[in-house]
């Protein structure tokens, strides 16, 4: 049961490169979420899809874009990265009154 | 959704009962308490929820006051594999954002 796979689980970038952390879930969920973590934090929602098709921001959404590529594939663009978005990013899914079910992270430094 | 107050830390002596406490004043009827831990490096993992009655799993128990402004997670066996940041959560369901505060770390010693 692999659950929820994040890649990259490790990345370093520079100063305005981008790059793309992809999220798939094998659990056939409708709920799709990205959180971001800085050190000694709690999480924060960047964007979350309720369903295939939708996608609305949360608490954090500038410099990021997301896509919602089927049910299972969810993912979060960083079109110009910058150092303030060094983070650990998580992918989370959950089906309609269930917990919700987490990767295990990307942790991303940009330079 | 109800915001959450749980003290920063607390020390636990392995083989002993952990109980975590968790303040929620503000709840409203409808509103679940839901409890998830993060052990370093790994993502964040359910424990376990409740509303109104005590709840108990294979992992922890919760204990949830008459007036449901506060509850307690007791992990009745604390393992080393227990150290761990312990977030207490209040929502309505668990299909929308989970908004995460600090949480408590829990350190088992031996």
């Amino acid at each position: 049961n692999a659950g929820v796979t994040q890649t990259p689980k490790f990345q370093v970038l520079k100063t305005g490169q981008s790059m793309t952390l992809q999220c798939a879930q094998d659990m056939n969920h409708n709920s799709m979420y990205w959180y971001r973590q800085d050190p000694g934090m709690g999480l924060r929602l960047i964007y979350y899809s309720a369903s295939e098709g939708t996608t609305d921001k949360g608490e954090v959404p500038n410099g990021y874009n997301v896509s919602r590529l089927n049910k299972r594939e969810f993912s979060l663009r960083l079109e110009s990265a910058a150092p303030s978005q060094t983070s650990v990013y998580f992918c989370a899914s959950t089906e309609g009154g269930k917990p919700q079910h987490f990767g295990d992270g990307t942790r991303l430094s940009i330079l | 959704d109800a915001k959450t107050t749980q003290p920063p830390s607390m020390d636990c002596a392995e083989g002993r009962a952990a109980n975590l406490p968790c303040n929620h004043s503000t709840i409203s009827g409808n509103e679940y308490v839901y409890w998830y831990r993060q052990i370093h490096s790994q993502g964040p993992q359910y424990i376990i929820h409740g509303l109104k009655n005590n709840e108990t799993n294979e992992m922890a128990s919760l204990i949830i006051t008459e007036d449901r402004k506060s509850s307690t997670l007791i992990l009745p066996h604390a393992t080393l594999r227990d150290t761990a940041v312990y977030y207490c959560i209040v929502r309505r369901d668990s299909w929308g954002k989970l908004q995460f505060g600090a949480g408590t770390q829990v350190v088992v010693t031996p």
